[in-house]
């Protein structure tokens, strides 16, 4: 089946200081790779959406010079929270899909901690 | 836009009862429907989606869910709870025909399903 993994799984930072989270489709092309945050006891909430190749999508709302996206192959999305302050910590999720699978494989997640 | 509600925050069943966690529905035009679970800590595990044909749909672990455009829902379905269910249970939408950059799964809040010994 299709497997996504996240690295790091969780990764404890001081404030401001950048951190990068790594996502990668281990047996797939993923054409389209989707960012999601979830904060404690809430639903997923999509931040940005990223084709290969091109510049990342964000939601509103999300900040794309602190959330900076890049999806450099089929295989390897990266997000990079630059300055990290206590208020980004939060677990983030994310997906991969291909031309191939119409549905989203999702990332085991990383859990960001900022002190 | 498309919207996802989940009514219940939390469900409580006993063992070997049945379960059903409920989800209803926006979107513009025709939805692809999904139900994930996670469990504390980690990602989400796909467990079912409707795309077309058949209304009742199957999926991992017994799990299966009836879709019901009428009613715009998509309700989660099980004969017989186990305790291992016990998770957080969350339904998801995306429009058919939703292109672009930005058509990531739209999720509901979540519901926290509770299997009773």
């Amino acid at each position: 089946g299709a497997v996504v993994s996240q690295h790091p799984s969780r990764v404890i930072c001081k404030s401001g200081t950048s951190v990068k989270i790594e996502c990668r489709s281990l047996d797939f092309q993923a054409t389209t790779m989707f960012w999601y945050r979830q904060f404690p006891k809430q639903s997923l909430m999509l931040m940005a959406t990223s084709n290969e190749g091109s510049k990342a999508t964000y939601e509103q709302g999300v900040e794309k010079d602190k959330f900076l996206i890049n999806h450099a192959s089929l295989t390897l999305s990266t997000l990079t929270v630059t300055s990290a302050h206590p208020e980004d910590s939060s677990f983030y999720i994310c997906s991969a899909r291909s031309s191939t699978y119409n549905e989203q494989f999702f990332g085991p997640g990383t859990r960001l901690t900022v002190l | 836009a498309q919207s996802v509600a989940q009514p219940e925050d939390q469900v409580n069943v006993a063992e070997g009862n049945p379960l059903t966690v409920k989800c209803t529905y926006s979107v513009s035009g025709n939805p692809y429907l999904f139900w994930y679970v996670q469990y504390p800590n980690r990602g989400l595990q796909f467990l079912l989606k409707y795309i077309t044909g058949d209304n009742l749909v199957k999926g991992s672990y017994g799990f299966e869910a009836e879709f019901n455009k009428s009613q715009t829902s998509f309700h989660l379905k099980k004969p017989s709870a186990l305790v291992s269910d016990s998770a957080l249970y969350f339904c998801a939408v995306r429009d058919m025909y939703s292109g672009g950059g930005a058509d990531g799964l739209t999720f509901g809040k979540g519901t926290h399903l509770i299997i009773q010994p």
